[in-house]
C-alpha cells in the first residue's frame, strides 16, 4: 500500500534554532501533501497544504514565515520550524494523497517536536 | 458552518460490538472518513463512505446516511489493540477535510 515516510519522528532543539521536517512519498506520487498539527489529547489541525511547484496554502492563524513549506518534487514535501519556540513543542503529521480528493490520506508516522 | 461531532470518549468490553457515532455538517459533500490513531502515532485510513449503506471491512464496519449527515463506525469482536481514538473526517466540496475531535475507545478485559 501507499507509504509516507516523515523524519525525524523525535527531535529536540533549543528556543530560536530551526528544525526541518522531511515528508516522503515513497511509492507513489503526491501533487498535494498536508502538514497538520497536534496538541495532546486533541484532534489533527491543518496547519497548511502544499502543492508541488507552487507556494503553500497555510491555514488561518498559522505564520506563513514561521512554518516554512516547500514542495520541490512530486515526493518531497518539508515543513521548517523558524526560530523555534517551546510552545512550538507539539506533534507534527504530515500526510499525502495519491489521487483524488475521494482518495483516503496516508499519514507519515509524525514527528515530535519540543522545543527547551 | 462546517462541523463534526463525535462522542468524546466511550468504554466497551473485549469480545463485543461497539458503535461510534458521527454527525457531519459540510459545505458540500465528497464522503467520509475514518481514520483510527493509538496514542502517539499518526492516524490510519479505515474506511471511506460516499454513498449511503454499510461498508464492511472485516471487524470494521463503516454507515453512512447523507441524508441525515450521519456516519458510524461499528467494531465488532473488539480486542484490547482496538483501544485508540477514532477520528471521523467529512470531505467537503472542496475536498477539504473537517476533522471532529476524535472519540478514545477504552476496551476493558
Amino acid at each position: 500500500g501507499a507509504v509516507v515516510s516523515q523524519h525525524p519522528s523525535r527531535v529536540i532543539c533549543k528556543s530560536g534554532t530551526s528544525v526541518k521536517i522531511e515528508c516522503r512519498s515513497l511509492d507513489f506520487q503526491a501533487t498535494t501533501m498536508f502538514w497538520y498539527r497536534q496538541f495532546p489529547k486533541q484532534s489533527l489541525m491543518l496547519m497548511a497544504t502544499s502543492n508541488e511547484g507552487s507556494k503553500a496554502t497555510y491555514e488561518q492563524g498559522v505564520e506563513k514565515d514561521k512554518f516554512l513549506i516547500n514542495h520541490a518534487s512530486l515526493t518531497l514535501s518539508t515543513l521548517t520550524v523558524t526560530s523555534a519556540h517551546p510552545e512550538d513543542s507539539s506533534f507534527y503529521i504530515c500526510s499525502a494523497s495519491a489521487g483524488t480528493g475521494s482518495s483516503p490520506l496516508h499519514f507519515g508516522n509524525g514527528t515530535r517536536l519540543t522545543v527547551t | 458552518g462546517q462541523n463534526i461531532d463525535q462522542p468524546t470518549e466511550m468504554t466497551a468490553t473485549e469480545g463485543a460490538i461497539v458503535q461510534i457515532n458521527c454527525t457531519y455538517q459540510t459545505s458540500g459533500f465528497n464522503g467520509l472518513f475514518w481514520y483510527q490513531q493509538h496514542a502517539g502515532e499518526a492516524p490510519t485510513f479505515l474506511s471511506y463512505n460516499v454513498l449511503d449503506g454499510l461498508e464492511e471491512k472485516g471487524r470494521f464496519s463503516s454507515f453512512l446516511s447523507r441524508s441525515k449527515g450521519y456516519s458510524y463506525l461499528l467494531l465488532k469482536e473488539l480486542q484490547m489493540k482496538d483501544s485508540a481514538s477514532y477520528l471521523c473526517a467529512g470531505s467537503d466540496s472542496n475536498y477539504q477535510l473537517i476533522w471532529g475531535a476524535g472519540t478514545k475507545l477504552i476496551i476493558k478485559p
